[in-house]
């Protein structure tokens, strides 16, 4: 059974950073794409960014909106992926899923607020 | 960036049928968007029912169904119940790798 599993949210002030991880089990996670989407209070779906498999470069894209800010990683030993998130601001507050984009996490809650 | 637009809610009566649609700002979806349908009710993450336009998953049932119509990726749903009342949500990916969501579709059955 696929499963994702997001920590490391919190509340946090603007302009601080915080790491989320995500920690996969139930296939093989070294083979996959993982991405982290977003939803702000109330508000749809944002795709933020994802990280290719290593078979694929290992390479990231972004959201414009969070480019040069955020930063996802992967560690395939641990079947964990990350998102760095610096300087953050009140607009970055959200529930942040991590997703195979068929299978979702339950996500963690990130508040940026002073 | 491109805009990819969608119904902001729909009314359906038990046991009806209902069709949402996706489009984009770019132009006609077609199959390379490789359109996603997702399904969030609330305080829930969201489910994918539908992938790479048609494809359903084990869960997906059988009264969902996706296909292109008119340019636009559609999500149809035949036999409307109850529990279907969600929020539901399109993906497209574009050239250059960066997907965008719908801004999603209010589905209320009643």
């Amino acid at each position: 059974e696929v499963q994702l599993v997001e920590s490391g949210g919190g509340l946090v002030q603007p302009g601080r950073s915080l790491r989320l991880s995500c920690t996969a089990s139930g296939f093989t996670f070294g083979d996959y794409a993982m991405s982290w989407v977003r939803q702000a209070p109330g508000k749809g779906l944002e795709w933020v960014g994802f990280i290719r498999s290593k078979a694929y470069g290992g390479t990231t894209e972004y959201a414009a909106s969070v480019k040069g800010r955020f930063t996802i990683s992967r560690d395939d030993s641990k079947s964990i992926a990350y998102l760095q998130m610096n300087s953050l601001k009140t607009e970055d507050t959200a529930v942040y899923y991590c997703t195979l984009i068929d299978y979702w996490g339950q996500g963690t809650l990130v508040t940026v607020s002073s | 960036q491109a805009v990819v637009t969608q119904e902001p809610s729909l009314t359906v009566s038990p046991g009806g049928t209902v069709t949402l649609t996706c489009g984009s700002s770019t132009g006609a979806v077609t199959s390379g968007h490789y359109p996603y349908w997702f399904q969030q009710k609330p305080g829930q993450a969201p489910r994918t029912l539908i992938y790479d336009t048609s494809n359903k998953h084990s869960w997906t049932p059988a009264r969902f169904s996706g296909s292109l119509l008119g340019g636009k990726a559609a999500l149809t749903l035949s036999g409307a119940q109850p529990e279907d009342e969600a929020e539901y949500y399109c993906l497209l990916s574009y050239s250059g790798a960066r997907p965008v969501f719908g801004g999603g579709t209010k589905l209320t059955v009643l």
